[in-house]
C-alpha cells in the first residue's frame, strides 16, 4: 500500500506570498493519478489539481502542481485570503484511494 | 449535487444506513464513492462502486460497511454495520470524474457519531 506524506505539516504565510506544498509517496506513482484538493473549515473539499498538474474547472491559475515519481509540489503563486485552508493531496492504486495527511496553510 | 443523510448518534455495534443523492447527473453512469473523516483528522476512502456494479472497500471497513445504488432514485447508499467508535466521522459522498482516479464533486457531508 502506498502511504503519501505531505509536509509541512502547518505553514504560516502572509497574504500575496508564494506557497509551496509538498506530497511524497513511498513508492513511485503515476502523474496520472495525482490529486489535490483544499477543504476550508467546515467544508467539503474541492478538487484543484487532478493528473498532477492539470487545473480542475474553475481553478485559479495562481494554483499549480508538477512533480514525478516519488515527489509532488502544490505551488500557490501568490496567496489570496481564501487560500487559508488544509490541503490534501490524493493517490490511486489497486482500485485504493490513498490521501496524505494534510497540510494546513494559515495566516502569519 | 450531491446530498448525503442518515448520519446519527448510534451505540457501538449498531448499524446505519447512509444516502446520497445525487441530482445534475445519473450516478449510474459515474463511478461513485464514500469518503470519511474523523473529527479534526484527514480524508480516509473508504468505499466505491463502478458502474458495471463492482465495488471496492478500504481495509478498515471491509465486511461490515456495504455500497450500493438505486438507480430510480438515483441515490447510493453505505449500509454501516457493527459500529465502532473509531467509525465516528463525516462522511462524505463523491463523484469519480472519468478516468483520472479522482474526486470532483463532494457532497456537504453527514456525521455519524458512535458513543455509548
Amino acid at each position: 500500500e502506498i502511504v503519501l506524506t505531505q509536509s509541512p505539516g502547518t505553514l504560516s504565510l502572509s497574504p500575496g506570498e508564494r506557497a509551496t506544498l509538498f506530497c511524497r509517496a513511498s513508492q513511485s506513482v503515476s502523474t496520472n493519478y495525482l490529486a489535490w484538493y483544499q477543504q476550508r473549515p467546515g467544508q467539503a473539499p474541492t478538487l484543484l489539481i487532478y493528473g498532477a498538474s492539470s487545473r480542475a474547472t474553475g481553478i485559479p491559475d495562481r494554483f499549480s502542481g508538477s512533480g514525478s515519481g516519488t515527489d509532488f509540489t502544490l505551488t500557490i503563486s501568490r496567496l489570496e485570503p481564501e487560500d487559508f485552508a488544509v490541503y490534501y493531496c490524493q493517490h490511486y492504486g489497486s482500485s485504493l484511494y490513498t490521501f496524505g495527511q494534510g497540510t494546513k496553510l494559515e495566516i502569519k | 449535487q450531491l446530498v448525503e443523510s442518515g448520519g446519527a448518534l448510534v451505540q457501538p455495534g449498531g448499524s446505519l444506513r447512509l444516502s446520497c443523492a445525487a441530482s445534475g447527473f445519473t450516478v449510474s453512469d459515474y463511478y461513485m464513492s464514500w469518503v470519511r473523516q474523523a473529527p479534526g483528522k484527514g480524508l480516509e476512502w473508504v468505499s466505491i462502486i463502478y458502474t458495471g456494479g463492482s465495488t471496492y472497500y478500504a481495509d478498515s471497513v471491509k465486511g461490515r460497511f456495504t455500497i450500493s445504488r438505486d438507480t430510480s432514485k438515483n441515490t447510493v447508499y453505505l449500509q454501516i454495520n457493527s459500529l465502532r467508535v473509531e467509525d465516528t466521522a463525516v462522511y462524505y459522498c463523491a463523484r469519480r470524474f472519468g478516468g483520472s482516479r479522482v474526486f470532483d464533486i463532494w457532497g456537504l457531508g453527514t456525521m455519524v457519531t458512535v458513543s455509548s
